[in-house]
């Protein structure tokens, strides 16, 4: 099994462009997650999604955006990139009340 | 108060020494506790589980204390590959949401 895979892992964007975090997992876990973690920061979770069709906002959404199609996929959508996201995002999936499986991380820089 | 705290470190101990780290949360109806260990740029990978009875894996003992609303993480005998940030994580009771500590930042030094 893969677990979680994210890509890309490193991405650099100018201010303003829009971009797709990908987001997939083959252990058919129903619950999955968006955090970002800046550095020397603790994570910040953006997004959740509890099911397909189900998404829902966590701590930090503003500028993003999810989708959650499939119980496999859950892309983090970046509209209009600002130097303020700039960060490490991280993907991970669990099942209810259990440990969540965390993808490598995607990199982002904005300038 | 913080949901869930941590004391960040750094702590330096050397090879060989038992170190122990506390977790407080604030919320006394979370059930599910698990430490994560985090490398430098890197994704946090779990650790273990915490159980309410205590539970214990090699060098790693994990502990609840339900009372006074923490958990705690010994690792016994240090090795220099046990540096790294170990978090923290509580769920939330009533979402489908994890709280994660900012983490305890272990070095051990040869």
């Amino acid at each position: 099994n893969a677990g979680v895979t994210q890509t890309p892992k490193f991405r650099i964007l100018k201010i303003g462009q829009s971009m797709t975090l990908q987001c997939a997992q083959d252990m058919n876990h129903n619950y999955m997650y968006w955090y970002r973690q800046d550095p020397g920061m603790g994570l910040k979770l953006i997004y959740y999604s509890v099911g397909a069709g189900i998404t829902d906002k966590g701590e930090v959404p503003n500028g993003y955006n999810v989708s959650r199609s499939t119980t496999e996929d859950f892309p983090l959508r970046l509209e209009l990139a600002a130097p303020s996201q700039t960060s490490v995002y991280f993907c991970a999936s669990c099942v209810s009340n259990q440990p969540q499986h965390f993808g490598d991380g995607t990199r982002l820089s904005i300038l | 108060r913080k949901e869930v705290e941590q004391d960040p470190g750094p702590f330096n101990v050397p090879e060989g020494a038992t170190v122990a780290f506390n977790c407080t949360y604030s919320n006394s109806a979370s059930q599910s506790f698990f430490w994560y260990r985090q490398d430098c740029r890197k994704e946090p990978k779990l650790l273990m589980s915490v159980y309410s009875s205590g539970n214990e894996d090699g060098r790693f003992t994990a502990q609840l204390n339900r009372a006074s609303q923490y958990i705690s993480l010994l690792i016994r005998d240090s090795k220099l590959s046990d540096s790294a940030t170990y978090l923290c994580v509580v769920n939330s009771p009533g979402t489908y949401k994890y709280i994660f500590g900012t983490g305890t930042r272990l070095k051990v030094l040869a």
